[in-house]
Parts: C-alpha cells; sequence; structure tokens
C-alpha cells in the first residue's frame, strides 16, 4: 500500500552537530514537505520540495523523485532545532497529504 | 494574512457530549483540509474540502464526525457523543488550488473525560 517511512524514529545530537533525516516513499509524488511540529503541535513549513535541492539557513533538502527518497539535512544544530520532524507527501493530484512517523530530534547543550 | 487559524486551542469535555471546531484559512485557499494527530504519531487525513464541496473522506471519519464548509471560507468540524478514543489534536490546513502546498494551524487538542 501506500507508505512513507521516516529514518530514524529517534535521534539525540549534541549542540553544534549535522545530522541526516531521511524519508522513503512508495510511490511517485508530485508533493512532498518537511515540517517541524513545535512544542505545542503545530506544524511549520520547512520545505515545499517533490523535486530537487532546496536550502534555508542552516536546513536543506534533497528530494530524488526517481529513486523515492528525500532527505532533510540540518547543520550545525541548536537546542531549539529539537522537536519532531514530519515527512508529508501527495501521491497524485487531488489527494490529501500521507505522513509519515516523524523523526524525533533532540539536540542537547 | 495571519495563516490557518484554529478554534479553540483546547477543549476538554465530557464523555458523550458533542463538540464542534472552528478553522478558517488562508483567505485565497480554495482546499481545506482537516487531520488528526494522536500521541506519537503523525497526522492522519479525515477530511477535505475545495471550495464547499466535501471531496473526501476518511474511514477514519465515523458517522459520529460531521464536517461543513458552507460558504466556502471556514470549516466547522463536530464530534458528537464524543469518546475517549477521540482525544487527539485536531490539524486544519490550507492549500490553494495552483500551489498545493499546505499550511497547518495550531490545532484544536481535545481531551474526552
Amino acid at each position: 500500500g501506500i507508505q512513507v517511512e521516516q529514518s530514524p524514529p529517534d535521534l539525540i545530537l549534541q549542540e553544534g552537530a549535522n545530522s541526516t533525516l531521511r524519508c522513503n516513499f512508495s510511490d511517485s509524488v508530485n508533493n512532498l514537505q518537511w515540517f517541524h511540529q513545535n512544542p505545542w503541535g503545530q506544524l511549520i513549513n520547512l520545505f515545499y520540495i517533490p523535486s530537487g535541492t532546496k536550502q534555508n539557513g542552516r536546513l536543506s533538502a534533497t528530494t530524488v523523485a526517481t529513486e523515492r527518497y528525500s532527505l532533510l539535512y540540518i547543520s550545525s544544530s541548536q537546542t531549539t532545532d529539537s522537536g519532531v520532524y514530519f515527512c508529508a507527501v501527495r501521491f497524485s493530484g487531488n489527494t490529501p497529504l500521507v505522513f509519515g512517523k516523524g523523526t524525533r530530534l533532540s539536540v542537547i547543550a | 494574512d495571519t495563516g490557518v487559524s484554529q478554534d479553540p486551542r483546547h477543549k476538554i469535555t465530557k464523555r458523550g457530549q458533542n463538540v464542534t471546531f472552528r478553522c478558517d484559512p488562508i483567505s485565497e485557499h480554495n482546499r481545506l483540509y482537516w487531520y488528526r494527530q494522536t500521541l506519537g504519531q503523525g497526522p492522519e487525513f479525515l477530511t477535505y474540502f475545495q471550495n464547499e464541496a466535501q471531496l473526501e473522506k476518511s474511514r477514519l471519519l465515523s458517522d459520529r464526525f460531521s464536517a461543513e464548509r458552507p460558504k466556502g471560507s471556514f470549516s466547522t468540524l463536530e464530534i458528537q457523543r464524543t469518546e475517549q478514543g477521540d482525544s487527539a489534536m485536531y490539524l486544519c490546513a490550507s492549500s490553494s488550488l495552483e500551489v498545493t502546498e499546505a499550511f497547518f494551524g495550531q490545532g484544536t487538542r481535545l481531551t474526552v473525560v
């Protein structure tokens, strides 16, 4: 069936370290988004990236649609980066976003 | 525009009561989505609207749940005869037809006691 798998499920980093989060999906997509869920539960948009590479400050993302995966890179991590990171994909034109189970990141000082 | 707005932010209700949540999307967005998120899980799709038409409903949306978007602007999600299993974060999102990037509201956290 349609699946979105994220890895690792949990990640603990020392402040200043770099990390890579992965999202695999089971079919071709026309939308892929990365979100950061803050402690109050709101989903913050990080990237809208159905293909290609984007960068925003210390964060960057790459989606290789033909190989059905996306990567989120966090460099020089800070304690404020802690939280859950979700990948969500849209598999065809009008279907809703399907979320992975998330990666819980803890950055310790 | 202040983004997607949800009200209330928190709701505690007794089992068996009815509750209603409201979502105001980004003003020019035609599509509006409702999701539910339980602890430790990713958001799960419930239903979505394009303008005032409800185009898709998940099998998660039992007959105790109903959603409306009467004028194609704000939407309401009602849960009748609440059960403890309904306790969750209810998230609303909106997007335009041309650019399908979705933006989420702050969510409504429901606790059924």
